[in-house]
């Protein structure tokens, strides 16, 4: 069955460093993989997504991931984090037939330090 | 193209009291879900349409619970004698189904509790 695993279920960052969150995927297929950021009380936001095609895909509010099929995994990443990226982080996997239907993380809240 | 949109944004209730919801879809897309959340966790699937038909159902969604999308374009989920555990995010989503995947975007979501 598919399934994502997000680790880290908390991380603490300090403004302007580096963000890599990390997740990991199950699936027997090439997967269409999703990052979505939920900000507290709040729909999601589609961050990035991987399709097919360059492994390196960049997004939203300078976000960026890298799809790695060895590895299956599909880590986001920012290079310099700004107080306002505070939110919860989750990775989906698409569902096999086309559905569209998604697989999610547990997730991720980030918190940044001044 | 004001986004999906979903009505009410909180509902408080009592247990064993009949709730619905409504989402919007984006007006183009044929593709509607439903999604529960729970604190600390990821959504988790409920059900979908493509246009009127109610494609797939989750076992997670009991006898209680009623999903319609009528004409096509809004949808409503509606629930039945309510239980405490029922009390989570409700989240709705759409898209255009394509040869391929295509993304899904969410609307602000119900946020529902049961007293």
């Amino acid at each position: 069955a598919q399934s994502v695993t997000q680790p880290d279920i908390h991380i603490t960052v300090s403004e302007g460093a580096s963000l890599e969150l990390r997740c990991n995927y199950s699936y027997g297929a090439t997967p269409y993989l999703f990052w979505y950021v939920q900000s507290p009380g709040q729909g999601l936001q589609l961050l990035l997504k991987y399709f097919s095609g360059d492994t390196l895909v960049q997004g939203i509010k300078g976000f960026e991931a890298e799809f790695k099929r060895s590895q299956s995994s599909f880590n986001l990443r920012k290079p310099s984090v700004h107080w306002s990226d505070a939110a919860e982080y989750f990775c989906a996997v698409g569902h096999s037939g086309n559905t569209g239907k998604l697989i999610f993380g547990q997730g991720t809240t980030l918190q940044v330090k001044p | 193209d004001t986004g999906v949109s979903q009505d009410p944004r909180h509902k408080i209730t009592k247990r064993g009291q009949n709730v619905t919801f409504r989402c919007d879809p984006i007006s183009e897309h044929n593709r509607l879900y439903w999604y529960r959340q729970t604190l600390g966790q990821g959504p988790e699937f409920l059900t979908y349409f493509q246009n009127e038909a109610q494609l797939e159902k989750s076992r997670l969604l009991s006898d209680r619970f009623s999903a319609e999308r009528p004409k096509g374009s809004f949808s409503t989920l509606e629930i039945q004698r309510t239980e405490q555990g029922d009390s989570a995010m409700y989240l709705c989503a759409s898209s255009i189904s394509t040869k391929g995947s295509t993304e899904a975007f969410f609307g602000q979501g119900t946020r529902l509790t049961v007293v």
